[in-house]
């Protein structure tokens, strides 16, 4: 059974970069896609991107130009950079696995607040 | 503005039948699958719907999915207090190179 864990800092300046990471286990992450879903307070499920295939991405054409995702094998990892971070980019962070049988399972999600 | 289009909130009683609708385009739910969560309050997320209508292990078939063209369906049938959530429908979309989700709807019993 697959288990996803979020971890990474709570509290973000603005302009700094966000880092998460999402530990996998019950699972390997050089298989299946593994996506990052965020969630503003009181608002909708945004997707922000996916990585596959030990390194292949697609992106929220809204976030590509900040965003980065890899993965790190030897840790069974992958984590999630947003650089240039603004107040809006307060939100639930989720790390979750996307296979053509949908987003399943899911993290706990990590609350990132951006503030000085 | 969600790509997909859901309508704010849903209501009804215990036992009754509620239908939540999602609208896209053609370059998403018109030749894609589409899937649904539902999220309870406080809590990640939960795979409710895949591939337009099919039920994970452990879903009860009170849920189903239904597609049409350019839009989407999931019903609830037998409606139970539980139920109370929020609903939201998901989609690759093939110009976006994304997935896409609606706007979310809360449901209320």
């Amino acid at each position: 059974q697959v288990h996803l864990q979020e971890s990474g800092p709570g509290l973000v300046k603005p302009s700094e970069t966000l880092s998460l990471t999402c530990s996998v286990s019950g699972g390997s992450v050089t298989t299946d896609y593994w996506s990052w879903v965020r969630q503003p307070a009181d608002k909708g499920l945004e997707w922000i991107g996916r990585v596959y295939n030990g390194g292949n991405t697609n992106y929220n054409p809204s976030l590509k130009s900040r965003v980065t995702l890899s993965v790190d094998t030897s840790k069974n990892q992958f984590s999630l950079k947003l650089n240039s971070v603004t107040a809006s980019d307060t939100a639930v962070y989720y790390c979750t696995r996307g296979r053509f049988e949908g987003f399943d399972p899911w993290g706990q999600g990590i609350l990132v607040t951006v503030s000085s | 503005q969600s790509v997909l289009t859901q309508p704010p909130s849903a209501s009804g009683t215990p036992g009754q039948r509620v239908t939540i609708s999602c609208s896209g385009s053609s370059s998403n739910i018109a030749n894609n699958y589409v899937y649904w969560y539902q999220q309870l309050p406080e809590t990640a997320p939960k795979l409710l719907i895949y591939r337009n209508d099919q039920r994970p292990s452990g879903v009860p078939d009170r849920f189903s999915g239904s597609k049409s063209g350019t839009s989407a369906s999931l019903a609830i049938s037998g409606l139970r207090s539980e139920d109370e959530a929020d609903y939201y429908c998901a989609a690759w979309d093939v110009s976006l190179d994304g997935y896409v989700f609606g706007s979310g709807t809360k449901v209320t019993v």
